[in-house]
This record gives structure tokens, C-alpha cells and sequence, in this order.
């Protein structure tokens, strides 16, 4: 089974500052998912990487795999960055499905 | 983009009352999902479905959740008999491969499930 930690789990910052969101989990994996989760509810996939690093736009997810600890860093944070961002792996065994983090609720205030 | 469409967004029913929520994936994609996300707890897997059959369910997934893909578009959940505990928004995802092979996961905008 694999644990997903996230933090931290809540973060308030101001509008143009450089977020960093960790994640480490607790077997190794072939990919790790970060998804946005907007105020009213919905899901959406930011990125999805197996080694190195992916940019896109002010975005940035990097991943250590030896570490088992991935981060999403916001550059020039913006308040409509305000959402839930999770981290999600699959687990151990060639399952199908994801095991998600709690999440970081994070507030960008102008 | 394509989308994942779920109805209805909203959905409120008595104890012990039977609920299909339904969701169209995205038309190429091979994998579907079902996730529940109860409020303030993160999301939480329930069932997986591949060539028209489960492929691997959660513990959560019983005898009283069953899934369809009734005319090659459509793909319900049903709740046979709702408790108080299934209240949660129920989230519908599709790929087109599966999540641990670096695809990306393509989710609905949730139906909100409420049981009194």
C-alpha cells in the first residue's frame, strides 16, 4: 500500500509569491499525478511525470524518485492559483488506480 | 479539450433509495473510473472498468455499488440501497491508459450525492 503525505496542508500567500508544495510517498512508482481541485469541487490534472521535471506554463512539478518526494512550485502566484492542489500515485502491484493525498489548500490573497 | 461530462451535478435521496449516477467519458478512452470524495477527506477510490467488465474495486465498492456501461458511451455507478454514508460528491475519471503508465487522468465535474 502506498501512503501519500502532502504539506504543508494549508498555505496563505501573497499574490506574486513563489509556492512550493511537497508530496513524498512511501513506495516506489511509475508515475505521480498532481491535480488542481477547484473551489466548487472539480478535478483537474496539472501534471503527470515519472523523472525530472515539467513546466508548464507557472507551473513546475519535479520529482525524485530515489526519495520518493515530489514538488509543485507556483511562480508569480495569482489569486485564481486559490484552489486544493493533490498529489496522487498509483500504488504498488501494476494497480489501476490512484491514491491521493489530502491535499494543500492554498490561498493567494492580492 | 474533451471532457468528462457527469449528471446530474446535483443529487438528493432518501435513506434506502436506489441512484444511477451517470457519466460520458471521453470517446477514445479505454479506462473508467469512479472516485468519491466525502466532504472534508480526500478523494477515495471505488471501482475500475476495462473491456467491459470491473477491473479492480475498493473495499468500499460492495454488493450495493454496481457499475454499467450499458450502450459504449454511457458509464453509471448505481447505489442499490443509499445509507447516510454514502453522501459525498462521486467523481467519474477515463484514460486512455492506465494511471500508473504516465497518462493523464481526465475527470468529471463531480455529482454531489446527499442522502437524508
Amino acid at each position: 500500500k502506498n501512503e501519500v503525505e502532502q504539506s504543508p496542508q494549508n498555505l496563505t500567500a501573497q499574490e506574486g509569491e513563489f509556492i512550493t508544495i511537497n508530496c513524498s510517498y512511501s513506495v516506489g512508482i511509475s508515475a505521480l499525478h498532481w491535480l488542481q481541485q477547484h473551489p466548487g469541487g472539480g478535478i483537474v490534472s496539472l501534471f503527470m511525470l515519472s523523472s525530472g521535471k515539467k513546466k508548464h506554463g507557472r507551473l513546475i512539478a519535479t520529482i525524485n524518485i530515489q526519495e520518493k518526494h515530489s514538488s509543485l512550485h507556483i511562480t508569480a502566484s495569482h489569486p485564481r492559483d486559490s484552489a486544493v492542489y493533490i498529489c496522487a500515485v498509483p500504488p504498488q502491484g501494476g494497480s489501476e488506480k490512484l491514491v491521493f493525498g489530502k491535499g494543500t489548500k492554498l490561498t493567494v490573497n492580492p | 479539450e474533451p471532457e468528462v461530462t457527469q449528471t446530474p451535478s446535483h443529487q438528493v435521496t432518501q435513506m434506502g433509495q436506489e441512484v444511477i449516477l451517470r457519466c460520458v467519458p471521453i470517446s477514445n478512452h479505454l479506462y473508467f473510473y469512479w472516485y468519491r470524495q466525502i466532504l472534508g477527506q480526500k478523494v477515495e477510490f471505488l471501482v475500475s472498468f476495462y473491456n467491459n467488465e470491473i477491473s479492480e474495486k475498493s473495499e468500499i465498492f460492495d454488493d450495493q455499488f454496481s457499475v454499467e456501461r450499458p450502450d459504449g458511451s454511457n458509464f453509471t455507478l448505481k447505489i442499490r440501497s443509499t445509507k447516510l454514508e454514502d453522501s459525498a460528491m462521486y467523481f467519474c475519471a477515463s484514460t486512455h491508459a492506465t494511471p500508473a503508465t504516465n497518462e493523464k487522468l481526465f475527470f468529471g465535474s463531480g455529482t454531489q450525492l446527499s442522502v437524508l
